[in-house]
């Protein structure tokens, strides 16, 4: 079975701030990573995604995340933070199929 | 715009009755996932197809069932509505079968559900 926790609901940042939102999952099997952002009323965009080969993950937007094997983590981080990144970010973890398992969402605010 | 579309967008349906959410992918994308967003929460897997076979299916009843056309289009029906099903529907479709074609899934708009 697979799962993922992401910590923290929500997550308010400064503009121009480091942006870093949490993720950690659970897989029997080599996991494939995904990074999604949900704007309001709008369906889900990727962002990056891992699939075993570099374990730093570069994506769209300036984002960028990290495979961590031995801390079972892929965290999601940003140098800068503008205020179009303010959005509901998703932690997913796929298996060979399409099938993905989401987090529960962390609510990313950005203050001017 | 990822190619993906559902209709309708809103939808406001009584407790016990039947709905079907339609989702129109691109061509060449052979392969449609379902999934359900309650308020809050991340979106969870229904089921999946390829080409026009159901080949996946999360913790959902039977009463949730789909269809998939050979026009790349698909259908979601949810049976005996239940107060609970009200949700963001959302479909994704890739031109993979699966992830180690290393293709992305692109997600429609989604269509709100309310069950009143």
């Amino acid at each position: 079975a697979q799962s993922v926790t992401q910590l923290g609901s929500h997550v308010s940042v400064s503009e121009g701030a480091l942006v870093l939102l949490r993720c950690n999952y659970s897989s029997s099997v080599p996991p494939y990573l995904f990074w999604y952002v949900q704007y309001p009323n709008q369906g889900l965009q990727l962002l990056l995604k891992y699939t075993s080969a570099a374990t730093l993950v570069k994506g769209i937007n300036g984002f960028e995340a990290e495979f961590k094997k031995s801390e079972t983590s892929f965290h999601l981080t940003k140098p800068s933070a503008h205020m179009s990144d303010a959005a509901e970010y998703f932690c997913a973890v796929g298996g060979s199929n399409y099938k993905l398992t989401f987090g529960k969402g962390t609510l990313l605010t950005v203050n001017p | 715009e990822t190619g993906v579309t559902q209709s309708p967008t809103h939808l406001i349906k009584t407790r016990g009755q039947q709905v079907t959410l339609r989702c129109s992918s691109q061509s060449g994308h052979n392969t449609v996932s379902w999934y359900q967003q309650a308020l809050g929460q991340g979106p969870q897997f229904i089921f999946q197809y390829y080409r026009e076979e159901e080949n996946g299916r999360g913790n959902f009843p039977p009463r949730f069932s789909g269809l998939q056309f050979p026009n790349y289009s698909s259908e979601l029906n949810v049976n005996a509505l239940e107060l609970d099903d009200s949700a963001l529907y959302l479909c994704a479709s890739s031109s993979g079968r699966t992830q180690a074609e290393n293709t992305e899934a692109f997600f429609g708009q989604g269509t709100r559900l309310t069950v009143v």
